[in-house]
């Protein structure tokens, strides 16, 4: 079964630090990797997109590197700023002709403190 | 910037009861979604629209669910005879297919369909 995991499970950094969230994959074939922003009570918004042949993607002071061979990428995030809190979810799109489903995994809570 | 709005925000319902939830895609996009996120779950894919028809669906949308384009505009999901375990939130999302496979999918808002 296509899976996403992601770790830590939630965290919590000073303003200002930086700080690097991981997800583990088993989805395959794989197309591309997706990192989501989703405040509390609202949509995912898209912050970065890796096809499997991309190793790095940048969006502002967010970073996603991408290994497809081990299936891991990481999210880092520079310079956290208090809008930064929020959950951050990896995104898998399997390689299926005709298929846009994503796979969601359950995302790591991130909260940043003054 | 184009956003994707749904409506309501809160839909309450009584178990057995219709529902229909309403989106209103990004006007030039041509893929729609709907997703489900069961409160401190993950979000689930249910289906994907195209051409006016459904291109792909999960196990999750069973005949209970079913999607329309009334018009040129809006994206429903409607759901028959609501369940307990239906409670959850639900969003809309859409694409606009020039790159299909890395296509940025917006979502929107989200509806919170409590079944009671």
């Amino acid at each position: 079964k296509n899976q996403v995991e992601q770790s830590p499970q939630s965290l919590i950094i000073l303003e200002g630090k930086n700080c690097t969230l991981q997800c583990n994959y088993t989805v395959s074939p794989f197309s591309n990797l997706r990192w989501y922003k989703q405040d509390t009570g609202r949509g995912p918004v898209s912050l970065t997109i890796m096809t499997f042949s991309e190793n790095t993607k940048s969006n502002g002071r967010y970073t996603a590197t991408l290994d497809a061979d081990t299936k891991q990428s990481s999210l880092h995030i520079t310079a956290s700023q208090l809008s930064d809190s929020a959950s951050y979810i990896c995104v898998v799109s399997p390689s299926r002709a005709g298929s846009y489903q994503l796979t969601f995994g359950k995302g790591t809570k991130l909260s940043v403190i003054p | 910037e184009p956003e994707v709005t749904q409506t309501p925000s809160h839909q309450v319902t009584q178990m057995g009861q219709e529902v229909i939830l309403r989106c209103v895609p990004i006007s030039n996009h041509l893929y729609f979604y709907w997703y489900r996120q069961i409160l401190g779950q993950k979000v689930e894919f249910l289906v994907s629209f195209y051409n006016n028809e459904i291109s792909e669906k999960s196990e999750i949308f069973d005949d209970q669910f079913s999607v329309e384009r009334p018009d040129g505009s809006n994206f429903t999901l409607k759901i028959r005879s609501t369940k307990l375990e239906d409670s959850a939130m639900y969003f809309c999302a859409s694409s606009n297919g020039t790159a299909i496979v890395t296509d940025t999918q917006y979502f929107g808002p989200g509806t919170r369909l409590t079944v009671l």
